[in-house]
């Protein structure tokens, strides 16, 4: 079953493509962000995280970078697999145990 | 594997009935976590435990409550105070005294909820 909004902004990419997923976050004193992804029917996946006191942070495939001046996080996924499709959200944290999240963006890989 | 295991998968409620939902993690966290999510928003707190046998309210506790009488498990309880439980419920947990500072929460594959 769909677990997740069925109006969410959607991302189409071609297989093989980079692929960008922006996020707004609201509390300037957050301290470590965060990248999830999550397949219909299934709980959220960590994918990669971020501290403040950096702007840019690579994994396998992935990066995500964060601009504090405008409270902004974007993930970036190379060489976007079928795979890959999934509904992406960004969490910020507020507190030791407060944690923020987005709404997600739906990432559809077109064959 | 470690983990969080989250059940059942599906489960229906009767009008005026409690309803517990199950969550386990095998992980050694100390804090565990309850999420609502429902389609277009982001996951509102419920409940959370920093440590066995404490709880604090999160940002909708109205309408249920938890305990914490084991470091492994956090169980949920809708009850018949919560009018509009439809929702997809999911557990986490973390251990927020890492030596780095920074752990991301792991979650569970969740628990659907309905109303019959």
């Amino acid at each position: 079953g769909e677990s997740v909004g069925l109006h969410l902004p959607t991302l189409s990419v071609q297989e093989g493509d980079n692929s960008i997923i922006n996020c707004a976050y609201s509390n300037s004193a957050s301290d470590y962000f965060i990248w999830y992804k999550q397949e219909s029917g299934k709980g959220p996946q960590f994918i990669i995280d971020i501290r403040s006191n950096m702007d840019k942070r690579q994994g396998q495939r992935v990066t995500v970078l964060l601009n504090k001046t405008v409270k902004h996080l974007s993930l970036q996924i190379a060489a976007t697999q079928p795979g890959d499709s999934a509904v992406y959200f960004c969490a910020e944290r507020g507190g030791t145990y407060k944690y923020i999240f987005g709404t997600g963006t739906r990432l559809k890989v077109l064959a | 594997d470690g983990g969080i295991t989250q059940s059942p998968k599906y489960l229906f409620r009767k009008e005026g009935q409690n309803v517990t939902l199950s969550c386990e993690q095998n992980l050694n966290h100390d804090a565990m976590y309850w999420y609502r999510q429902d389609p277009g928003q982001g996951l509102r707190l419920i409940y959370y435990s920093q440590i066995v046998n404490d709880f604090q309210k999160g940002d909708i506790a109205e309408g249920y409550s938890v305990s914490r009488e084991k470091k492994e498990s956090f169980p949920l309880t809708v009850t018949s105070a919560q009018k509009n439980p439809t929702a997809f419920y999911l557990c986490a947990s973390n251990d927020p005294g890492h030596p780095t500072g920074n752990q991301p929460q792991h979650f569970g594959d969740g628990t659907r909820l309905s109303i019959l």
